[in-house]
């Protein structure tokens, strides 16, 4: 069972929005603001999409945005394209001694 | 343009220790800023965050791995690695090396993953 609860799958059609949640409890996600979100394809290393919560880095499309409310942080992508379909994983840093913890992930198809 | 190699023995037995070590390009581990962590993932499962080591050679793990697991830098080679002792079928996994800032902005940097299978 991992620490951040993700919904296994979500689904959408091009040019839709969709939103992927991240429940953590006040130990991780609701304490800090160190949240960051990772894209999978498959037999691929996960690629850094979100960090600090909300921030882009270089590179990253402006469809995808963050935040973060109490003990939950979610992920959104706009204008959804085929080459959007993949696994999303969200992390937060938890202090104590499992310093980063990982949600299950969530299945992205773009139908 | 920061890079990161995993390698090491694709298969290990059962009960003894998967070694691997992750090769830095591109920039030096001795730059500090950064923490070099290991992170791995079974197949068809989700993310494990492992361990990391600082410059200074300060280290955490998870808990969930006991005292199994060692991280150790050599910064002569621009590496770091992981030892993982008394390895079960429930270690096989692909292990990725990556780098996170000390701020803790996101893991920015990732190795192509190492394919570990615990097997006799």
């Amino acid at each position: 069972q991992s620490a951040l609860t993700q919904p296994a799958s979500v689904s959408g059609s091009p040019g839709q929005s969709i939103t992927i949640s991240c429940t953590g409890t006040s130990s991780d996600v609701g304490t800090y603001n160190l949240v960051s979100w990772y894209q999978q394809h498959p037999d691929k290393a996960p690629k850094l999409m979100i960090y600090e919560a909300s921030k882009r880095p270089s590179g990253v499309s402006d469809r995808f945005s963050g935040s973060k409310s109490g003990n939950t942080a979610s992920l959104t992508i706009s204008g959804l394209q085929a080459e959007d379909e993949a696994d999303y994983y969200c992390c937060s840093y938890a202090g104590g001694s499992t310093l980063w913890v990982f949600g299950g992930g969530t299945k992205l198809t773009v139908l | 343009q920061v890079q990161l190699q995993e390698s090491g023995p694709g298969l290990v037995k059962p009960s003894q220790t998967l070694s691997l070590t992750c090769t830095v390009s591109g920039g030096s581990i001795r730059g500090g800023g950064y923490y070099w962590s290991w992170i791995r993932q079974p197949a068809g499962k989700g993310l494990e965050w492992i361990g990391r080591i600082y410059i200074s050679g300060s280290t955490n793990y998870n808990p969930s791995l006991g005292s199994r697991v060692t991280i150790s830098l050599d910064t002569s080679k621009n590496q770091f690695s992981l030892r993982l002792t008394s390895v079960t079928a429930a270690d096989t996994a692909v292990y990725y090396c990556a780098r996170v800032s000390g701020s803790g902005s996101g893991y920015d940097y990732w190795g192509p993953g190492a394919l570990v299978t615990v097997s006799s």
